[in-house]
C-alpha cells in the first residue's frame, strides 16, 4: 500500500531533550515535505526537499534540522525542543515539487 | 510568504444541508487544491484543480477555480455525519503547497 509513514504518532518530552521524527515513503517520490499544524494558523511547511541531499527552509524552520539521505526518509530533528513547538506534525510527500501532496498520519508533540 | 484566506473558520449544520467555503488569495496562481483532515489523520486530497473556470466533482462535493485565479470554493450538497472534518484550501506553488486555514465542519444529525 503507497503510504507515508509517521514514527511515533506521539511523544511527550521535555524542554531541551534532543528529538527526533521519522518519516518515511514507499512510493519513489522525490518531493518531501514537513508541517505543522497550529489551531487557527492551518498548516505551515517547515522544511522541504527536492530530491536527495536537497533540503530547504519553509516558512517556520527555527528549532528544527531535516536531512535527506536517502530517497525515502526525510526525518525532523529537534536538537532543542521548547515548548512552543508543542504542535501536531505531518510529513508528505508528491512525485515532483508541484504535484499534490501525500501526507502521513502525523505526530503529535507535546514539549513540557 | 504567500497567503490564503479561507472562510468560514467553523460552519456548523444539520445533516442534509449543503455547505459552501471558499478561499481567496493575493496573488494568482495555477493549482488550486482542497483537502479534507479526518479526526487524528492526515489531510487527504478531494479535488484538484488545474484551469480557470475549471469546475469539478467529485461525488457531492463541487469545486471551482475562479476565473481571476485568485480564488476558489468548495460546495458540499446534502451532507452526511461522515463528512465532518477540517477542510483545507491550498495553493501550489513552484517549491511549496501552502495552506489556508481551514474550515472545520460540525454535523447535527
Amino acid at each position: 500500500e503507497a503510504q507515508v509513514t509517521q514514527n511515533p504518532r506521539y511523544l511527550i518530552t521535555v524542554t531541551g531533550k534532543k528529538l527526533t521524527v521519522t518519516c518515511s515513503q514507499n512510493m519513489n517520490h522525490e518531493y518531501m515535505s514537513w508541517y505543522r499544524q497550529d489551531p487557527g494558523l492551518g498548516l505551515r511547511q517547515i522544511y522541504y526537499s527536492m530530491n536527495v541531499e536537497v533540503t530547504d527552509k519553509g516558512d517556520v524552520p527555527e528549532g528544527y534540522k531535516v536531512s535527506r539521505k536517502e530517497k525515502r526518509n526525510f526525518p525532523l530533528i529537534l536538537e532543542s525542543p521548547s515548548p512552543n513547538q508543542t504542535s501536531l506534525y505531518f510529513c508528505a510527500s508528491s512525485i515532483l515539487s508541484n504535484s499534490p501532496l501525500h501526507f502521513g498520519n502525523g505526530t503529535r508533540l507535546t514539549v513540557t | 510568504g504567500q497567503q490564503l484566506n479561507q472562510s468560514p473558520q467553523s460552519m456548523f449544520i444539520q445533516e442534509g444541508e449543503d455547505v459552501s467555503m471558499n478561499c481567496t488569495s493575493s496573488s494568482i496562481f495555477n493549482t488550486w487544491l482542497w483537502y479534507k483532515q479526518d479526526p487524528g489523520e492526515g489531510p487527504v486530497l478531494l479535488i484538484a484543480l488545474y484551469k480557470a473556470g475549471e469546475l469539478t466533482s467529485n461525488g457531492r462535493l463541487t469545486a471551482q477555480f475562479g476565473i481571476t485565479r485568485k480564488d476558489s470554493f468548495l460546495n458540499i450538497s446534502a451532507s452526511i455525519p461522515s463528512d465532518v472534518g477540517i477542510y483545507f484550501c491550498g495553493i501550489q506553488g513552484a517549491q511549496k503547497l501552502v495552506f489556508g486555514q481551514g474550515t472545520r465542519l460540525t454535523i447535527n444529525p
